[in-house]
C-alpha cells in the first residue's frame, strides 16, 4: 500500500495564481483532512471530510476550497494564491478501525511570491 | 482551544538518557495520541491512550494520562540519535470524531 500520497512535493506560485494540491489514499479511509504547518504555529486544520460528498471547515479555511467526490481523493484548491498561503501542507486520513489514528502524507511545500 | 500544548518547546539530551515531554489540554477527551515528525517529513503516529487508561507502553515509549489534571506525558527511554524529531500530542475531544488539532510540539535533539 502506498498510504497517503501528496502531489506536488514542491510548488512556486505567483500571487493570484490558482492551483490544486492533490491527495490520494489507498486505505479506504472515510476521514480525510488538510493541515498547514507554519514555523511556530504547529499544524492548523484547513478542511476535513468524513466521507465522499461531505466536507467541512477547520480552523483556517479562508482562501481554500475542497471537494470529496470519491473516497480515495481529497484535493485542496487555492483559487487566488496569496503570500500568506506560503506553507507546508499535509494531507491525512483515518479509518474507523484504528480509533482516529491519522496517517499523514509527506507534505507539499508551497511558496507564493 | 481544543489543541494540546506540549512542554518543553525544546529538549536536548545525550544518547542513552531518557526524554520526557508533557502535554496539557483543556477539554474532555476520548483519547490522546502522540505523533513524531522527522525534519521535512509527515507526522507518524506513535501511540494512542484512551481516556479510561492511565498508562500505556510501546517499545521504548511510555505514555501516561491523567484526565483529572488534563495532562499526558511521553517518556522515551534509552534515547537514540534517531529519536531526534518533533513530538506532538493530539487530544481527540469528545464528539470531535477524527478531527485532531495539534500544538507546536516539543523539538527533541538527541546528541551522540
Amino acid at each position: 500500500n502506498a498510504g497517503v500520497t501528496q502531489t506536488p512535493k514542491f510548488q512556486v506560485l505567483k500571487t493570484g495564481q490558482s492551483m490544486t494540491l492533490q491527495c490520494a489514499q489507498d486505505m479506504n479511509h472515510e476521514y480525510m483532512s488538510w493541515y498547514r504547518q507554519d514555523p511556530g504555529m504547529g499544524l492548523r486544520l484547513i478542511h476535513y471530510s468524513v466521507g465522499a460528498g461531505i466536507t467541512d471547515q477547520g480552523e483556517v479555511p479562508n482562501g481554500y476550497n475542497v471537494s470529496r467526490s470519491t473516497t480515495e481523493d481529497f484535493p485542496l484548491r487555492l483559487l487566488s494564491a496569496a503570500p500568506s498561503q506560503t506553507s507546508v501542507y499535509f494531507c491525512a486520513s483515518s479509518g474507523q478501525a484504528r480509533a482516529g489514528e491519522l496517517f499523514f502524507g509527506e507534505g507539499s511545500r508551497l511558496t507564493v511570491l | 482551544s481544543q489543541q494540546g500544548e506540549e512542554d518543553p518547546q525544546a529538549l536536548s539530551i545525550q544518547e542513552g538518557e531518557n526524554a520526557t515531554m508533557n502535554c496539557s489540554y483543556k477539554t474532555s477527551i476520548n483519547n490522546l495520541q502522540w505523533y513524531r515528525q522527522n525534519s521535512g517529513r509527515g507526522l507518524v503516529h506513535l501511540i494512542l491512550i484512551r481516556s479510561n487508561e492511565r498508562e500505556k507502553h510501546s517499545g521504548r515509549l511510555r505514555v501516561t494520562l491523567d484526565t483529572s489534571k488534563k495532562s499526558s506525558s511521553l517518556l522515551i527511554t534509552a534515547s537514540r540519535a534517531a529519536d531526534t524529531a518533533s513530538y506532538f500530542c493530539a487530544p481527540a475531544i469528545t464528539g470531535g470524531g477524527n478531527k485532531l488539532t495539534f500544538g507546536t510540539g516539543t523539538q527533541l535533539k538527541v546528541e551522540l
